[in-house]
Parts: structure tokens; C-alpha cells; sequence
């Protein structure tokens, strides 16, 4: 069975700072990867996936991430953060074998110090 | 971006109470999903469907159940609202792609609260 770690469940970063955001994954087949993001009180946007090709996405809001096949990661990252980007981070991983489902991880929480 | 819709936002209710959650997509998507993710914590698969007619238990023991009588509709109800309901319910719908190259869109949820 598939699963997926985030390994800081807080965050916190200066407005403009970098950003990485930590995911591993296990799984023996090729996986399917996604992060979410959730803003308190609401249901998760999806910022990008990663199906094949490329191991470098671009996502929405200016969020990037990369696949390391050989780390078993899909990190998370963004140049210059901004205050609206506090929100919580799921990584998630999709199988082919397990009906379609996504397993997340625990999440991590992003806090933006001004 | 799928258009899924989530009724009621927020709900508190006493103790025995029946309730349903509503969801609704416009977007024709043949699977959908209920997660209950507890504050700060990870989401937890409750129930899907993979169509109309179609529903099946997730990984998390759930007391709620669910129908699929149209596509565009997966409602979720507890008989009996107990303390240990208090949640947030999130739905959530796919197009189905098979290979395990299938989008989940969420919708907004739903925070129950159980007195």
C-alpha cells in the first residue's frame, strides 16, 4: 500500500523568504502526485500534479514542485512567499492499483511572519 | 476547476438528531467522496461512488451512510448525531481516469458540530 509523509507538520517563513515544503512518498509502481492547499474553513485547491514527463511542475499561484525518483520525494516550492500563502499543505499520492484513491499526508501548516 | 458545492457550511445540532450533508457537482464526474478531517489532522476516506447506484466504505470506519440516486448528487447521512460526529465533511468528485491519473476537486465543507 501506498503512502505519504510530510515531515514538518508547522512552518513558518518571513514574507518574501523561500519556501520548500517536504513530501515523500512510498509506493512501488510509478505514482501520481499532487498537492492541495487548504485556507482555514475551507475545502482543499488543487496547486499541481505530476502524471509523467517533465519531473519539474508548475502549478498555480506561483508554486513549483519537483519529482525525485530517486529520493522518493515531490517537494514543494515557491521563491518569495506571500502573507496570503499561510494556509495548511497536503501532499497526496494517486495508484493505479488501489481503485483511483489518493492517500495524504498528515499536512503541513504554513505560517507567513510579516 | 470542477464546480462542487457543499450545503450546509456550518451546522450544530443536539445529540439524536438525524442529519444530511448535501454535495452537488455540475461537472458530470462519475466518481465522488466523502472525507472527514478532523482540525489540523488529515483527511480520512469515508465513503465513495464510483456512479449512479454505486457506494462504497472508505478506510475510516464511518456510523454515516450514503446514496448515489443521480450523478450530480452524493448525499451523506447520520440516523443519529452523537458528540464524537464533530467534523469537517469534505466531498469531493473526480472524472474517473483510469491509472490512477484521476483529479479530486473539493468542495468547500461542511463543520458539524454535535452538542
Amino acid at each position: 500500500a501506498q503512502s505519504v509523509t510530510q515531515p514538518d507538520i508547522h512552518i513558518t517563513v518571513s514574507e518574501g523568504a523561500s519556501l520548500e515544503l517536504r513530501c515523500n512518498y512510498s509506493y512501488g509502481a510509478t505514482p501520481y502526485l499532487f498537492w492541495y492547499v487548504q485556507s482555514p474553513g475551507q475545502g482543499l485547491q488543487l496547486l499541481l500534479k505530476y502524471f509523467s514527463g517533465d519531473t519539474l511542475v508548475q502549478g498555480i499561484k506561483g508554486f513549483e514542485a519537483e519529482f525525485k525518483r530517486s529520493q522518493s520525494s515531490f517537494n514543494l516550492r515557491k521563491p518569495s512567499v506571500h502573507w496570503s500563502d499561510a494556509a495548511e499543505y497536503f501532499c497526496a499520492v494517486g495508484a493505479w492499483n488501489a481503485g483511483n484513491m489518493l492517500t495524504f499526508g498528515g499536512g503541513t501548516r504554513l505560517m507567513v511572519k510579516p | 476547476e470542477a464546480d462542487i458545492y457543499q450545503t450546509p457550511r456550518y451546522l450544530v445540532i443536539g445529540t439524536g438528531k438525524k442529519i444530511t450533508l448535501e454535495c452537488s457537482q455540475t461537472m458530470g464526474h462519475d466518481k465522488m467522496y466523502w472525507y472527514q478531517q478532523d482540525p489540523g489532522m488529515e483527511l480520512h476516506l469515508i465513503h465513495y461512488s464510483y456512479g449512479v447506484n454505486s457506494t462504497e466504505k472508505g478506510d475510516l470506519s464511518s456510523e454515516s451512510t450514503v446514496s448515489r440516486i443521480r450523478t450530480e448528487h452524493f448525499p451523506l447521512t447520520l440516523e443519529s448525531a452523537r458528540p464524537s460526529h464533530t467534523s469537517q465533511y469534505l466531498c469531493a468528485s473526480s472524472p474517473g481516469t483510469s491509472g490512477g491519473q484521476d483529479t479530486q476537486y473539493f468542495g468547500p465543507g461542511t463543520r458539524l458540530t454535535v452538542l
